[in-house]
């Protein structure tokens, strides 16, 4: 089984400061991780994901995540906050042996965004 | 990228009414899609997992009978809410997963029932 911890529901950045999300994860096997962001009343769109490899992955606008095995987390962070990563952000895992299909989602964080 | 559409984005309809979303995977075929509701404020819950000539699987707590799915071909799953009532208001999301088994969403349906 697997799950996800999304701390903090809602995070309010200045704009131009750094943005962190933390996503922590539990899995019995290793994990593939995500990062999906959602705009109002619109569906999912994939930021990064890690599968293997690097540990520290990028994604579209800026973002990226470092996959830390050690500490069980996916943090998403972007150096410079723009007005438009205003949103709702979702850390997933699914077991890299996909003995479980599911993408387990965390509660999400809102993002707000401080002009 | 894959495209994943939603028909349609929002209704509205009556209580006691049926209601079908439709879930397509435009430029792909999808073996098993997957079939999400989002509460306000809340995560994704997933309600059942569709494959493509086989019944649905259903999450714990997820009456089959009131959530109809059918998945007749590899791009086309349809969720049918039965006999709506105003707590089956919600957003309602699906995914499609490729030959790669990447997860591609669709825009969401907003139903309100009144």
């Amino acid at each position: 089984a697997q799950s996800v911890t999304q701390l903090g529901s809602h995070v309010s950045v200045s704009e131009g400061a750094l943005v962190l999300l933390r996503c922590n994860y539990s899995s019995s096997v290793p994990p593939y991780l995500f990062w999906y962001v959602q705009y109002p009343n619109q569906g999912l769109q994939l930021l990064l994901k890690y599968t293997t490899g690097a540990t520290l992955v990028k994604g579209i606008n800026g973002f990226e995540a470092e996959f830390k095995k050690s500490e069980t987390s996916f943090h998403l962070t972007k150096p410079s906050a723009h007005m438009s990563d205003a949103a709702e952000y979702f850390c997933a895992v699914i077991p890299s042996n996909f003995g479980n299909e599911k993408l387990t989602f965390g509660t999400g964080t809102r993002l707000t965004i401080i002009p | 990228g894959a495209v994943v559409s939603q028909h349609p984005s929002r209704v509205i309809c009556k209580s006691g009414t049926s209601v079908k979303i439709e879930c397509r995977s435009l430029d792909f075929q999808a073996t098993t899609m997957f079939w999400y509701r989002q509460f306000p404020k809340k995560s994704l819950m997933l309600m059942a997992t569709s494959n493509e000539g086989s019944k649905a699987t259903y999450e714990q707590g997820v009456e089959k009978d009131k959530f109809l799915i059918n998945h007749a071909s590899l791009t086309l799953s349809t969720l049918t809410v039965t006999s709506a009532h105003p707590e089956d208001s919600s957003f309602y999301i699906c995914s499609a997963r490729d030959k790669e088994r990447k997860q591609f969403f669709g825009p969401g349906t907003r139903l309100t029932v009144l």
